[in-house]
């Protein structure tokens, strides 16, 4: 069964830190990219990041309200990604997913979701 | 940007609810995909490639359109069909991911 897990979430005061972590099993981790996404309370959904599988040169991509913040990174072997947060800001409160992303056929799409972890900045 | 309509669709079950969902400026249509959430729950992949169901998705779902004009469509509205619907894309130049507002249909 695939699946996605993540941890880390909790509850930080303004600027400072904290690692999110995803845990995936059930399916070869290095072959798709990652991405973080997150829904801050009552709101709609916003992408945070993503991670390119090695083959495609595992780079990165930030949205513009986190870039030099925050930053993802993946160990393939343990199959798990990471989304390291500094400077966090309130805004920055959500429920954070991982996701993965699936393209078959010339098709894509976020195919699998973790049950989502919640971050709560707030002084 | 993507932009959805209605914001709130009141619909009965068995009734057929039409989705839209606007791009700003031409997407391709491999990038494009729809999702369902409902309250407490990640979201659940529906549509991909504009209009490719996904696993396990059943047919009254269906998606459609190109360019910048999506549209979501479920035949017939089952009880556990009532959620808020968002769409998604992808861009490459610069790289980056987008969700519309969503749609939530209720009773």
């Amino acid at each position: 069964e695939v699946q996605l897990v993540e941890s880390g979430g909790g509850l930080v005061q303004p600027g400072r830190s904290l690692r999110l972590s995803c845990a995936a099993s059930g399916f070869t981790f290095g072959s798709y990219a990652i991405n973080w996404l997150r829904q801050a309370p009552g709101k709609g959904l916003e992408w945070v990041s993503f991670i390119r599988r090695r083959a495609s040169g595992g780079t990165t991509e930030y949205a513009a309200s986190v870039k030099g913040r925050f930053t993802i990174s993946r160990d393939d072997s343990e199959s798990i990604a990471y989304l390291q947060m500094n400077s966090l800001k309130t805004e920055d409160t959500a429920v954070y997913y991982c996701a993965r992303y699936f393209c078959g056929g010339g098709a894509c799409g976020y195919d699998q979701w973790g049950q989502g972890t919640l971050v709560t900045v707030s002084s | 940007v993507l932009t959805q309509s209605p914001g709130t669709l009141s619909l009965s079950p068995g009734e057929r609810a039409t989705l839209s969902c606007r791009a700003s400026q031409s997407v391709s249509s491999s990038f494009f995909a729809w999702y369902q959430q409902k309250p407490g729950q990640a979201p659940r992949l529906l549509i991909y490639g504009a209009s490719s169901r996904a696993t396990g998705i059943p047919d009254r779902f269906s998606g459609s359109g190109s360019g910048t004009d999506f549209t979501l469509t479920i035949s017939r509205l089952e009880p556990e069909d009532f959620a808020v619907y968002y769409c998604q894309q992808y861009v490459t130049s610069p790289p980056m991911v987008t969700f519309g507002p969503g749609t939530k249909v209720d009773v």
